[in-house]
């Protein structure tokens, strides 16, 4: 079984601030890991994808990886209302016992902005 | 990224009819989509992978017979909803995964919003 999970939440920052976004996986082998934002009612749009252990930025998200802890997070610097939504970590299986492309997704972080 | 579009983006149905939701790849030919169902404030769910030109897989407690997947051609998976009841409202979205990209990602449609009266 291949688990994704999330910090429950729901989270709550206030503007400025930084908000932290964690996830952890159970397959080991996965290799891509990808973060999605889901606004209420809408369907889940990719925002940031990583590959390779450490950070990668872009623009006020950085995503950071750990393989060997299992764990990518997500950082919003300088949050703003607009970033309020749900946040749902994605893990691509391994292609052992995967279907070639599957995403294993998590149950995902409600996150709250307030100005 | 892939660009996906989604047909209708909202339907209302009576108990007992069948809805056919429509999913189009528009900007490359997609051997594979995914369809995923969610449900008020709970995570997506994959309900099956449809492969162009062969059955679909599902997932283990989808129904096969109630819902019907047709991936007829590279830009195009429909998803029918036999019978439908009200348990069947929900929210279904179809993804499709570039799988030609390495490392690839996967893209989302607009999603289908199904209420069953």
């Amino acid at each position: 079984q291949k688990e994704v999970e999330q910090n429950s939440g729901p989270l709550s920052v206030p503007e400025g601030a930084i908000a932290s976004l964690n996830c952890t996986y159970s397959d080991r082998g996965s290799q891509s890991f990808f973060w999605y934002r889901q606004y209420s009612g809408k369907s889940p749009e990719l925002i940031m994808s990583i590959y390779s252990n450490g950070d990668k930025e872009d623009g006020r998200f950085t995503a950071q990886l750990n393989k060997a802890s299992q764990y990518v997070s997500l950082l919003i610097r300088d949050s703003q209302p607009s970033d309020s939504a749900t946040y749902l970590c994605a893990v691509k299986g391994s292609n052992r016992g995967s279907t070639l492309g599957r995403l294993y997704f998590g149950r995902g972080t409600q996150l709250t902005v307030w100005p | 990224g892939a660009v996906v579009s989604q047909h209708p983006s909202w339907v209302i149905c009576k108990s007992g009819t069948s809805v056919k939701i429509e999913c189009r790849s528009l900007d490359f030919q997609a051997t594979t989509m995914f369809w995923y169902r969610q449900f008020p404030k709970q995570s997506l769910m994959l309900m099956a992978t449809s492969n162009e030109g062969s059955k679909a897989t599902y997932e283990q407690g989808v129904e096969k017979d109630k819902f019907l997947i047709n991936h007829a051609s590279l830009t195009l998976s429909t998803l029918t909803v036999t019978s439908a009841h009200p348990e069947d409202s929900s929210f279904y979205i179809c993804s499709v995964p570039e799988l030609w990209r390495i490392p690839y990602e996967q893209y989302f449609g607009p999603g289908t919003r199904l209420t069953v009266t």
